[in-house]
């Protein structure tokens, strides 16, 4: 079965620091990939998503992330982080051909001024 | 425009009470999809609904739970006799078809607590 690792429960970074949010997905021929922030009180919000192309996606709000076949990584970067960046970061996966999202189990990203 | 919106935002019910909580999913959208989140983890499927038919309810913790979407728009997770285990926020999501890669729109949820 499909399942989505993120090994940082928490990262705090200054603000206008470099971020990375790791995110790896056990292997499968063929995935779909997204992230999405939830904010404090409120649903989820896609970030980006990687369906199939370029490797390096760009999302909302500055983020982007880079899909790795070879390591089964997602991970998430954002190059100047602002404190309205301080959310709940989740990657899910999404077998091709099937309906259900896998969640990892969250990023909380603490923006510090 | 419109997203997907639940009601009650919150939900208080003593143990062995049955709850009902409810999504309006955005108009149009075919699927709808209920999350369990329990506190510090991420969402984990519980049901899936394509119009009116509930194609999957495979992640349903226990046959105390039960989802229903009978015209194909709003939907209703009911959750009878409940227990402290079931405190959590209920996400409901909606998409405009049954394709995976389409989003899923979510709700703000509703979190509800088992005394």
């Amino acid at each position: 079965a499909q399942s989505v690792t993120q090994l940082d429960s928490q990262v705090p970074v200054f603000e206008e620091a470099p971020v990375e949010l790791r995110c790896n997905y056990s292997s499968s021929v063929s995935v779909y990939l997204f992230w999405y922030v939830q904010y404090p009180n409120q649903g989820l919000q896609l970030l980006l998503k990687y369906l199939s192309g370029s490797t390096l996606v760009k999302g909302i709000n500055g983020f982007e992330a880079e899909f790795n076949k070879s390591q089964t990584s997602f991970h998430l970067r954002k190059p100047s982080v602002h404190i309205s960046d301080t959310a709940e970061y989740f990657c899910a996966v999404s077998d091709s051909g099937t309906y259900k999202y896998i969640f990892g189990t969250g990023t909380r990203l603490k923006v510090l001024a | 425009g419109a997203g997907v919106s639940q009601s009650p935002r919150y939900k208080v019910a003593k143990r062995g009470q049955d709850v009902a909580l409810r999504c309006d999913p955005i108009s149009g959208h075919v699927s709808l999809f209920w999350y369990q989140q329990a506190l510090g983890q991420g969402p984990e499927f519980l049901t899936y609904f394509q119009n009116e038919a509930q194609l999957d309810k495979s992640g349903l913790p226990s046959d105390r739970f039960f989802a229903e979407r009978p015209e194909g728009s709003v939907s209703t997770l009911k959750i009878q006799r409940t227990q402290q285990e079931d405190s959590a926020v209920y996400l409901c999501a909606s998409r405009t078809g049954q394709i995976s890669y389409n989003e899923q729109f979510f709700g703000p949820g509703t979190r509800l607590t088992v005394l």
